[in-house]
């Protein structure tokens, strides 16, 4: 089964910064990647899929590259309501493996 | 607007059985695909099972193959997981989520139901 990595594990950034968070698959999964956020307490929410494209709804601080097994999530500008884990998913095939995540804090 | 919501969570001991369940409502739940997920206590996301719009296709995670058992009834939208031969590690929050339509990707997701096996 493909692995799913992400770096750092977490990270503490100030409100402004820009942030960046890697995912990286075992085997290439193509651009079959996906990014959750989720904040304390709350469901996850689909942030981006095909690796790039923002869900609707998604501020625009919020982008996606990455193809083949390296993919990144920036953040260009960080925001307080940004703090939050966030997952990677590869979706090529089953299973639909989640990264272990990536804390962020203020 | 989309509304997922599990029920059927508690307290079982090692070895015992649960049926989880998820109504949904504001959208044509047979048109999608569902899936479970989990999520251990202070721990990441595992994807669990999904089951196709029809019910001819599921797929499951190594870690419950041959243990749990996805289903739907699309009459009544609603989405079941039965989990037989329950293992302490399987005490986690288990959400139902919404497939999106030509892609394994989670759009929805219920608030969660929490399962907690031990004696």
């Amino acid at each position: 089964d493909i692995q799913m990595t992400q770096s750092p594990s977490s990270l503490s950034a100030s409100v402004g910064d820009r942030v960046t968070i890697t995912c990286r698959a075992s085997q290439g999964i193509s651009n079959y990647l996906a990014w959750y956020q989720q904040k304390p307490g709350k469901v996850p929410k689909l942030l981006i899929y095909a690796a790039s494209t923002l869900q609707s709804g998604v501020p625009s601080r919020f982008s996606g590259s990455g193809s083949g097994t390296d993919f990144t999530l920036t953040i260009s500008s960080l925001q307080p309501e940004d703090v939050a884990t966030y997952y990677c998913q590869k979706y090529n095939s089953g299973p639909f493996t989640f990264g272990p995540g990536t804390k962020v804090d203020i | 607007q989309v509304q997922l919501v599990e029920s059927g969570g508690g307290l079982v001991k090692p070895g015992g059985s649960l049926r989880l369940s998820c109504a949904a409502s504001g959208f044509t739940f047979s048109d999608h695909y569902m899936s479970w997920i989990r999520q251990a206590p202070g721990k990441g996301l595992e994807w669990v099972s999904y089951i196709s719009s029809s019910s001819r296709n599921t797929d499951y995670a190594d870690s419950v193959k041959g243990r749990f058992t996805i289903s739907r009834d699309n009459a009544k939208n609603s989405l079941y997981l039965q989990m037989n031969s329950l293992r302490a590690e399987d005490t986690a929050v288990y959400y139902c989520a919404r497939v999106i339509v030509g892609a394994t990707l989670f759009d929805s997701w219920g608030q969660g139901t929490l399962v907690a096996v031990s004696s």
